[in-house]
């Protein structure tokens, strides 16, 4: 069975630009959260969607936003590129709230 | 919000040891995660472990709900267990978010 997938795996992008992320859950989970890590630090909470619907919402700016395709697959968006955007960015994908299982990550550099 | 603290945050060990990680939570939690991140960043699930105890393999882990902690325990450590080790812990229904620690670094020399 097909973990959680995420593309691409590394992305260098400029300042200013915009960049689209994809995240597709395991088979059956309805349930796609997207974290940030950055270098030295553990992931933190960006967005949680469930069944379409945001269910959480983290501390970052306006930037950001994500959306839920009717197939459970998942897009984060980021506009407007800081340099501080670097980051790891990993999508998990959850059956109901519970255990959650984590993608690869896409390695984002803006440069 | 909820703090989670792991300690320590640095362990060397040899090949063989065995290690304690520690993970301190600030409130009652519904979901806690341990996870095992590789070199190329991913995280590998070790555990989910909201109460009581578990095992696997040469791995197992311990939490305390009532006291707000969770422990990792690692026997007879290999190289391949280097890396870094995370718990992650989810507050009450409805927040819908782990909250990760600032995470265990493990190196495990041959």
């Amino acid at each position: 069975d097909a973990g959680v997938t995420q593309s691409p795996t590394h992305l260098i992008k400029t300042r200013g630009q915009h960049v689209t992320l994809r995240c597709s859950p395991i088979s059956g989970h309805k349930s796609v959260s997207w974290y940030q890590q950055v270098l030295g630090q553990g992931p933190q909470f960006i967005f949680q969607y469930y069944e379409k619907e945001e269910r959480g919402r983290g501390n970052f700016p306006d930037r950001f936003s994500a959306r839920q395709f009717p197939n459970y697959s998942s897009e984060l968006n980021v506009n407007a590129l800081l340099l501080g955007d670097s980051a790891l960015y990993l999508c998990a994908s959850s059956l109901s709230y519970r255990e959650a299982f984590f993608g690869q990550g896409t390695r984002l550099t803006v440069v | 919000g909820i703090q989670v603290e792991q300690s320590p945050p640095d362990l060397i060990l040899q090949e063989g040891a065995n290690s304690t990680l520690r993970c301190n939570f600030s409130d009652s939690v519904n979901n806690l995660q341990w996870f095992h991140q590789n070199p190329w960043g991913q995280l590998i699930n070790l555990f989910y472990i909201p109460s009581g105890t578990k095992q696997n393999g040469r791995l197992s882990a311990t939490t305390v709900a009532t006291e707000r902690y969770s422990l990792l325990y690692i026997s007879s450590s290999q190289t391949t267990d280097s890396g870094v080790y995370f718990c992650a812990v989810e507050g009450s229904i409805g927040t819908y978010k782990y909250i990760f620690g600032t995470g265990t670094r493990l190196k495990v020399l041959a």
